[in-house]
């Protein structure tokens, strides 16, 4: 069965530097996708950014990059020049590629940067 | 519409009312999905819609969850003699094509309250 796993409940980071949110998957599929989301306080989801698993560069959006580490299973999201908006929930998922089209979440991890 | 839109926004209802939750995807999208998610974690699949058919329905808790998109695009999950525990936020989200390749598009969710 494919799981998640975001160990870190909450991080902070000082505003202007860069944090790393980890993230580890676990799934027998060849084929899969891995993304990142962010939830403001708002509540509403915010898609971030998107890996393949036979892409063969990390994905890279803006401030955001993800360090995708096959062989450890590891997709782990890095945000650079953090801001103060950056304070969120941030939320890695897995879609397998074959036997189905739904994406299983993480538990979350909070981040608060500070000024 | 220019994104997801969900309908109530916050809901109270009392234990053994039927509850009827609506999604209104972008234009043209094939996929739309619900999600539950419990307070304090990441959002749990609940169904999903190719079009007019549901094609998973393995994340419904219960036969009190039904849900339809009977013309292929407004979506209702209807939860029948609700129970505390079905306390949650209800996130549907949409994306373009059958496969989802990219990220979904949330809607601001429906905030439910069992009392």
């Amino acid at each position: 069965a494919q799981k998640i796993t975001q160990t870190q409940p909450g991080m902070f980071v000082q505003e202007k530097e860069a944090v790393t949110l980890d993230c580890t998957y676990d799934t027998s599929d060849p084929s899969y996708g891995l993304f990142w989301y962010k939830q403001p306080s708002s509540g509403e989801m915010i898609f971030l950014i998107y890996q393949g698993s036979y892409d063969q560069q990390n994905a890279t959006e803006g401030r955001y990059s993800l360090n995708f580490q096959k062989a450890r299973k590891s997709a782990n999201l890095v945000i650079s020049a953090s801001q103060l908006g950056d304070s969120a929930m941030y939320f890695c998922a897995m879609r397998e590629g074959t036997g189905g089209f739904k994406t299983i979440f993480g538990a979350g991890t909070r981040l608060f940067v500070k000024a | 519409g220019a994104g997801v839109s969900q309908s109530p926004r916050y809901k109270v209802a009392k234990r053994g009312q039927d509850v009827a939750l609506r999604c209104d995807p972008i234009s043209g999208h094939v996929s739309l999905f619900w999600y539950q998610q419990a307070l304090g974690q990441g959002p749990e699949f609940l169904t999903y819609f190719q079009n007019e058919a549901q094609l998973d329905k393995s994340g419904l808790p219960s036969d009190r969850f039904f849900a339809e998109r009977p013309e292929g695009s407004v979506s209702t999950l209807k939860i029948q003699r609700t129970q505390q525990e079905d306390s949650a936020v209800y996130l549907c989200a949409s994306t373009p094509g059958e496969r989802q390749l990219y990220g979904y598009t949330f809607g601001s969710g429906t905030r439910l309250t069992v009392v």
